[in-house]
């Protein structure tokens, strides 16, 4: 079941912050993190695990809420690196590691 | 590093005519995925494999094949192509099931068919 990412599409300015979601319609195992630059292969940010655990890469962390089945990424003093599109993956315990894939938050950094 | 490596990285294909994506990383990882990526749609799961010789359908696998005769390689088939294949294709390995393990991830191919 394909995960839905909301908002579509964010715009910031420089410095500005940004939360973007990860919603499941199944109970949630694992969520993967990747951001993607036009015309690039996907990159790892992080993973988040069952238990709520939040991490942190640079200036960008993520939350895991298994109560609302939802994974919120945070862009904090958002840099005009961070722009890109980012994809959540959801993981179930027994799948051979298979993520669906949601459609992806784009995500627009201004000077 | 090589990581994982997509050849070609561009290719136009005529429709019906046949063609092998190749794929292969060099980390000795077990798992690997065949992904389409279709504008504004993300990542679909086409084939994937847990280790040599060992192959399983994902979402979209209709009208690709895979083999892996090793560990390192894993290519994808496509018999007849339709304009409904045009995509960018993406690799991805993992070393194993676990699901606190990244995905790793080739270049792509831009694939079109005309």
């Amino acid at each position: 079941q394909q995960p839905v990412q909301s908002p579509q599409a964010v715009i910031l300015r420089e410095g500005e912050d940004a939360v973007i979601n990860c919603s499941s319609s199944k109970a949630l195992y694992s969520v993967h993190w990747y951001r993607q630059k036009h015309g690039e292969a996907p990159v790892f940010l992080m993973i988040l695990l069952k238990g709520g655990e939040q991490k942190g890469h640079d200036k960008i962390s993520a939350s895991f809420n298994e109560k609302k089945q939802q994974s919120s990424l945070y862009l904090t003093a958002s840099q005009l690196s961070y722009s890109g599109t980012y994809f959540c993956g959801t993981g179930r315990p027994y799948g051979n590691n298979r993520l669906a894939f949601g459609k992806g938050n784009q995500v627009v950094v201004i000077p | 590093n090589a990581g994982v490596t997509q050849t070609p990285k561009f290719r136009i294909l005529k429709i019906g005519q046949s063609m092998t994506l190749q794929c292969t990383q060099d980390m000795n990882h077990n798992y690997m995925y065949w992904y389409r990526q279709d504008p504004g749609m993300g990542l679909k799961l086409i084939y994937y494999s847990v280790g040599a010789g060992i192959t399983d359908k994902g979402e979209v696998p209709n009208g690709y094949n895979v083999s892996r005769s090793t560990t390192e390689d894993f290519p994808l088939r496509l018999e007849l192509a339709a304009p409904s294949q045009t995509s960018v294709y993406f690799c991805a390995s993992t070393p194993h099931p676990g699901s606190n393990q990244p995905q790793h991830f080739g270049d792509g191919t831009r694939l079109s068919i005309l």
